[in-house]
This record gives C-alpha cells, structure tokens and sequence, in this order.
C-alpha cells in the first residue's frame, strides 16, 4: 500500500531557530500534500494544502511567512517552522492524496517538535 | 460546507463487548466518509471509507461502520472490543467542492477517544 515517510520523528529546537520536516511519498506520486498541526487531545487542524510546482495553500490565520511549504517535485513536500517559538511546540502530521486509489489518503508518523 | 461531528469525546467500553463510535456529517452532495485511528505519537491510520455501494462498509482490524443517509451518521462499530482498540479514532469528510485549491481536503471530526478495559 501507500506509504508516507515524515522525519524526524522527533525534534528539539532553540527558540529563534529554524526547523525543517519532511514529508515524502515513497511509492507513489502525490500532487497534492496536506499538512496538519495536532494539539494534546485536540483534532488535527489543517495549516495548508501544499502543491506541486506552486504555491502552498494556506488556513485562515495560519502564517505563511512562518510555516513556510515546498512542494518540488511530485514526492517531496517540506514544512520549515520559521524562527520557532515555545508555542510552535506541537505535534504536525503529513498527509498526501494517492490517487491511484481514487480517494486514498496516507498519513505520515507524525513529528514532534519541542522549542525550548 | 462539508464538516463531521463526534458528540462523544471519550468512549469506555469492557473487553468483549460490543462498541460505536459516533459520527454525523452535513456535506453538500454526496458524502466521502472516512475513519481512521490514531495511537499516541503516532500519524493517522484508514479504518474504512464510504463511497458509495453498500451502505455496511467493513475495515481493517473488524472494524464496519454503517452509512445511514436519513440520519446523516456513518457510526464506526466493533462487534467485540479488544484493548488494543484504545485509541483516538477521528471521522472524516471529503471536500467534494466546485474545484480550487481546497479540492480534496478532509475535515476531521474533533475525535474520540475509545478506552477498553480488560
């Protein structure tokens, strides 16, 4: 079946810095990525829908500027926290769209991030 | 505006019973429906979906959820629960839509959380 890989798994950062999380689809092509930001017990909230060869499409109230998303080739998507902040410390989930099954969705692990 | 709603958010059941899991739904059209589980840390894994056909869809894990139209529910069902069922099971809409860039988005329902007891 479709797999999703997402690393790290687990990041800790330094209030200021800047993280990158990637998001790649090993064994099918997704023109279409979606990425999730998962508070403790809270739903998932999407921040942006990510596309390949164009611009990210982002929530309301989700800062672009800060969540920065590239999507270069049809396997690949990033999300990099830009200038990272204690209340960035979440929990992000990518997802990407396999439409070889019409409608099948797959989900990356996950990636903890912890700015301290 | 598609969007999906778990009323409940924590489910208790006793290992070997039956358990639901609630879900309602308003889209506009024909709805996708989706279930899927989350185990801490971890990223989301498909139960089962709706399409279209029978309105019984059946899943990974013995996991069926029942698609009622009238109702607008699609409850996600086990006829014996295990305790390894505990976990946070999310429902889901597909935005159909008229095009554009949020073509393709799932909605999620805020979540259950299904703790079975030994």
């Amino acid at each position: 079946g479709a797999v999703v890989s997402q690393h790290p798994s687990r990041v800790i950062c330094k209030s200021g810095t800047s993280v990158k999380i990637e998001c790649r689809s090993l064994d099918f092509q997704a023109t279409t990525m979606f990425w999730y930001r998962q508070f403790p017990k809270k739903s998932l909230m999407l921040m942006a829908t990510s596309n390949e060869g164009s611009k990210a499409t982002y929530e309301q109230g989700v800062e672009k500027d800060k969540f920065l998303i590239n999507h270069a080739s049809l396997t690949l998507s990033t999300l990099t926290v830009t200038s990272a902040h204690p209340e960035d410390s979440s929990f992000y989930i990518c997802s990407a769209r396999d439409q070889r099954t019409g409608d099948g969705y797959t989900f990356g692990s996950g990636t903890r991030l912890t700015v301290v | 505006a598609q969007s999906v709603a778990q009323p409940e958010d924590q489910v208790n059941v006793a290992e070997g019973n039956p358990l639901t899991v609630k879900c309602t739904y308003s889209v506009s059209g024909n709805p996708y429906l989706f279930w899927y589980v989350q185990y801490p840390n971890r990223g989301l894994q498909f139960l089962l979906k709706y399409i279209t056909g029978d309105n019984l869809v059946k899943g990974s894990y013995g996991f069926e959820a029942e698609f009622n139209k009238s109702q607008t529910s699609f409850h996600l069902k086990k006829p014996s629960a295990l305790v390894s069922d505990s976990a946070l099971y999310f429902c889901a809409v597909r935005d159909l839509g008229s095009g554009g860039s949020t073509l393709g988005r799932l909605y999620f329902g805020r979540g259950t959380q299904l703790t079975v007891w030994p």
